[in-house]
């Protein structure tokens, strides 16, 4: 069946510098692809979507890059801080189906002081 | 704006007995969601709802397992029997408009165990 997953499920960075989380997804009809923010013990935390008719979103700090050729996403998070050590979650949705969301596995990102 | 709630946050049920998982909506959000997640592992649908109506329950297991979102209340997931298997981390999010569904916020879950 369609599924999303992720190219690698850890990821170590340096305290400011950038940090890059790749997704890839098998459903071409996807209307929408959200990143969302996982912290030990707690729910997902939206960050930011982009529309299928769009190849980059900006967010504050954050930006989404959707390459819709060979079916990538990734998020790009700049200077990165302790504070965004956690799991990222990248999903997909189509709106016929409701919109219920299909996640990915997740990449652990862990920032080094 | 008070969040998406849930209670329990930990729950614990030997096998056999049911278990009773409460969400509250975000105010103004008339759709819900549960999603259920293993551990180590992503979120899964389970069921889409909205005011008294079921919309997609094509993730929920054919049996033990059932939803429901009165008119006035919260959002009440339900599973009989519960077996180990039933342990997981189960999230629901709520999201305000038809057009807004891809918006969807997540509460903190209610972590249940099985013994």
């Amino acid at each position: 069946g369609e599924s999303v997953g992720l190219h690698l499920p850890t990821l170590s960075v340096q305290e400011g510098d950038n940090s890059i989380i790749n997704c890839a997804y098998s459903n071409s009809a996807s209307d929408y692809f959200i990143w969302y923010k996982q912290e030990s013990g707690k729910g997902p935390q939206f960050i930011i979507d982009i529309r299928s008719n769009m190849d980059k979103r900006q967010g504050q700090r954050v930006t989404v890059l959707l390459n819709k050729t060979v079916k990538h996403l990734s998020l790009q998070i700049a200077a990165t801080q302790p504070g965004d050590s956690a799991v990222y979650f990248c999903a997909e949705t189509q709106e016929t189906s409701g919109s219920r969301l299909t996640f990915g596995e997740g990449t652990q990102l862990t920032v080094n002081p | 704006n008070a969040g998406v709630m849930q209670n329990p946050r930990h729950l614990v049920r030997r096998r056999g007995q049911e278990a009773r998982l409460r969400c509250s909506p975000m105010k103004g959000h008339s759709h819900v969601y549960w999603y259920r997640q293993l551990p180590e592992e992503g979120l899964k649908f389970m069921v889409y709802l909205q005011k008294e109506n079921i919309i997609d329950e094509s993730g929920m297991p054919k049996e033990r397992f059932s939803a429901e979102f009165p008119k006035e209340g919260p959002s009440i997931l339900r599973i009989q029997q519960v077996v180990r298997g039933d342990s997981a981390a189960y999230f629901c999010a709520s999201s305000p408009r038809p057009e807004q569904l891809h918006e969807q916020y997540f509460g903190p879950g209610t972590r249940l165990t099985v013994t």
